[in-house]
């Protein structure tokens, strides 16, 4: 079965660059969350989108910015890097279950960013 | 105080013993509760899901949900050496917009 891709599974950048990460989504899937987990911590949530719009807003820093196109994949786009933004972006999607809305998410493998 | 809380061990048992792990939550309007299996690197994967209070099983895995104690449970029984792993609950309200998670606890299971 098809899952979430995350592109790309690695990338380093230096400080201050920008970087662009890539999202697709389950097909079908109409919801994108992004999650960043630093080295030892549990994913905190950073923004998602439902059909295109932003649904909710967590932690995310003013230099990143995020968007959720018409064939349902979503980039993530973080300026002014810093050394602190080194982590694991994690992607995950989910979709409508018969009865309305299932909530449950399925994660991309991640793409791992590091800074130097 | 975090919305989620979960021991983050580690938690070490032998192979074959019943594990128990727990989270608690102060969010009374969470509606849906997910546990979350995690190998070292890989992205979360899902393993349990349940809507609102009761139990669900599902092989060697049992979720429960308490409501009213504000408490979840997954139990693993006969544990296996694959199943060392951290373990992350989560849960989100009505809406689904928005999943938090608990710090995850590591699991050990040694042949």
């Amino acid at each position: 079965a098809a899952g979430v891709i995350q592109s790309p599974r690695h990338l380093i950048k230096e400080k201050r660059e920008t970087a662009t990460l890539k999202c697709y989504p389950i097909p079908r899937h109409d919801t994108v969350y992004w999650y960043q987990q630093g080295p030892g911590q549990d994913p905190q949530f950073l923004i998602s989108f439902y059909e295109k719009m932003q649904s909710d807003k967590g932690s995310i820093p003013d230099r990143f910015s995020a968007q959720q196109f018409s064939d349902y994949h979503s980039e993530l786009n973080m300026s002014s890097l810093e050394l602190g933004d080194s982590a694991l972006y994690f992607c995950a999607s989910s979709g409508k279950g018969r009865t309305g809305r299932d909530t449950e998410a399925f994660f991309g493998q991640g793409t791992r960013l590091t800074v130097v | 105080q975090k919305e989620v809380e979960q021991d983050p061990g580690p938690l070490s048992v032998p192979e074959g013993a019943i594990v128990s792990l727990n989270c608690t939550y102060s969010n009374s309007a969470f509606q849906y509760f997910m546990w979350y299996r995690q190998y070292s690197r890989k992205g979360p994967e899902l393993l349990m899901y349940t809507y609102s209070s009761g139990n669900k099983e599902d092989g060697r895995f049992t979720a429960q949900v308490d409501k009213s104690s504000k408490y979840i449970s997954l139990f693993i029984r006969d544990s296996q050496p694959s199943d060392s792993a951290t373990y992350l609950c989560a849960m989100s309200d009505t809406g689904g917009f928005k999943t938090i998670f608990g710090a995850g606890t590591r699991l050990f299971v040694k042949a």
